[in-house]
């Protein structure tokens, strides 16, 4: 079992509608959780973190976490094609377990007009 | 972008040669680390530091050494180029320990021959 697990997608939406990017993982102590968004060519771009259980708005974005069931996604509402990007999961594992952040492989966001 | 940069931005090589890899900071960071992406497995940890001189292994480090006698400056040197170090390398920096709230340099695109 991989420790950050994430859908590859596509994942295609349509303008203006809500985009669900969703990740498990599977350390119980992990206590930081952080997405970053990938254009085509580009570096990671943190754009959310959350650390406590529940939801954090930024804008557009929306980032829960659910620990219990080790469980964190990200939403963006009013999806624009200028979203369209692979979004990068990463966990920071519990003490005592590597102490580092760990990445998933991606989900790639596809806004279509 | 965050004050990070990576020099070359690609390179080509050939097999059994040494390759040096530089990231250079002036946000005055502590931790520095250096990351391979490859598709299919996402964002990987080579190796990082937490201080001028103190490095450490990251999960995949054979093959790879890395030396920072600056804080500015961490180098990533692969002794011995293979094929399946055909990556794009990314150094990021961050204030907090496990690379949390990374800010990435822009990558460099590796390929050996």
């Amino acid at each position: 079992q991989k420790e950050v697990e994430q859908n590859s997608g596509p994942l295609s939406v349509p303008e203006g509608a809500i985009a669900s990017l969703n990740c498990t993982y599977s350390d119980r102590g992990s206590q930081s959780f952080f997405w970053y968004r990938q254009y085509s060519g580009k570096s990671p771009e943190l754009i959310m973190f959350i650390y406590s259980n529940g939801d954090k708005e930024d804008g557009r974005f929306t980032a829960q976490l659910n620990k219990a069931s080790q469980y964190v996604s990200l939403l963006i509402r009013d999806s624009q094609p200028s979203d369209s990007a692979t979004y990068l999961c990463a966990v920071k594992l519990g003490p005592g377990n590597t102490d580092k952040l760990i990445f998933g492989t991606g989900t790639r966001l596809q806004v279509f007009p | 972008d965050a004050g990070i940069t990576q020099s070359p931005r690609h390179k080509v090589t050939e097999t059994g040669t040494p390759v040096t890899l530089r990231c250079h900071q002036t946000e005055n960071h502590r931790y520095m680390y250096w990351y391979r992406q490859d598709p299919g497995h996402g964002l990987r940890l080579i190796h990082y530091s937490y201080g001028v001189k103190d490095t450490d292994k990251g999960e995949v480090s054979d093959g790879y050494s890395v030396s920072r006698s600056k804080t500015e400056d961490f180098l990533l040197t692969l002794e011995s180029a293979t094929s399946s170090q055909t990556s794009v390398y990314f150094c990021a920096i961050s204030d907090e320990t496990g690379g949390e709230k990374a800010f990435f340099g822009q990558g460099t695109r590796l390929t050996v021959v």
